[in-house]
């Protein structure tokens, strides 16, 4: 298994519920990326941070809310989603945000909102 | 934009044979890099294989190797001597060559292994 740990591995929330993804990298990376997984769709880049800073939104909605305290822990927090948003969440870290790096992937949290 | 295209969303092989998956690619850069990750059930996605585009010479790891053309602007990626535990999800991605940027991910190739 790779250096990079998500929790919960399942969720399963309501519409009106408040909850958060946690990602963990134990690699020393720089960069870590939130991915969506639907089925029968390509994996979705969310967000990116670097440094800390985050360097890429990709038109994610704000029922979406990223955080990242520092290099080696990044936060989904999730509020008033859809059922549309169900699908595996996949976190990521990668040395650094260069195109030759790397990307080392969590197991995902499956997330079903009713 | 950069899009990835694998046209078969399921492939199946026979253990110990060879299977080969397809990915195209359309880009407008010169300077990229292609990636096949696995995914098997229930586990974590993995880097399987990795190719330059400035490289002529096709990559190989162990059992996996590439047919890169780049005029072509494929990408495929053959299992040799195939066993049960490449039985997983595929997905072809592309990464621009600058300074940053972002893996685009074709929708994947499911491969089952027959024992």
């Amino acid at each position: 298994e790779t250096g990079v740990t998500q929790t919960p591995r399942h969720l399963v929330m309501g519409m009106t519920n408040k909850k958060s993804l946690k990602c963990e990298q134990h690699l020393g990376h720089n960069a870590m990326y939130w991915y969506k997984q639907s089925a029968k769709k390509p994996l979705e880049l969310m967000f990116v941070y670097s440094l800390e800073e985050r360097v890429e939104n990709n038109s994610v909605p704000s029922r979406f809310s990223p955080e990242c305290p520092n290099s080696s822990h990044l936060f989904l927090h999730l509020h008033t989603l859809q059922p549309e948003d169900s699908a595996l969440y996949l976190c990521a870290s990668s040395h650094s945000w260069e195109a030759n790096n790397e990307q080392f992937f969590g197991p995902g949290t499956r997330l079903t909102v009713l | 934009a950069q899009t990835v295209t694998q046209s078969q969303p399921e492939m199946s092989v026979q253990e110990a044979e060879t299977v080969t998956l397809s990915c195209t690619y359309d880009t407008s850069e010169s300077d990229y890099y292609l990636f096949w990750y696995k995914q098997p059930p229930s586990r974590q996605m993995i880097l399987v294989i990795r190719q330059e585009a400035y490289k002529q010479q096709n990559a190989t790891e162990n059992r996996f190797s590439v047919n890169f053309q780049k005029a072509a602007k494929s990408f495929s990626l053959k299992i040799s001597d195939s066993q049960l535990g490449d039985a997983a999800m595929y997905f072809c991605a592309y990464k621009d060559g600058g300074s940053q940027g972002n893996l685009i991910f074709g929708k994947g190739t499911k491969l089952s292994v027959k024992p």
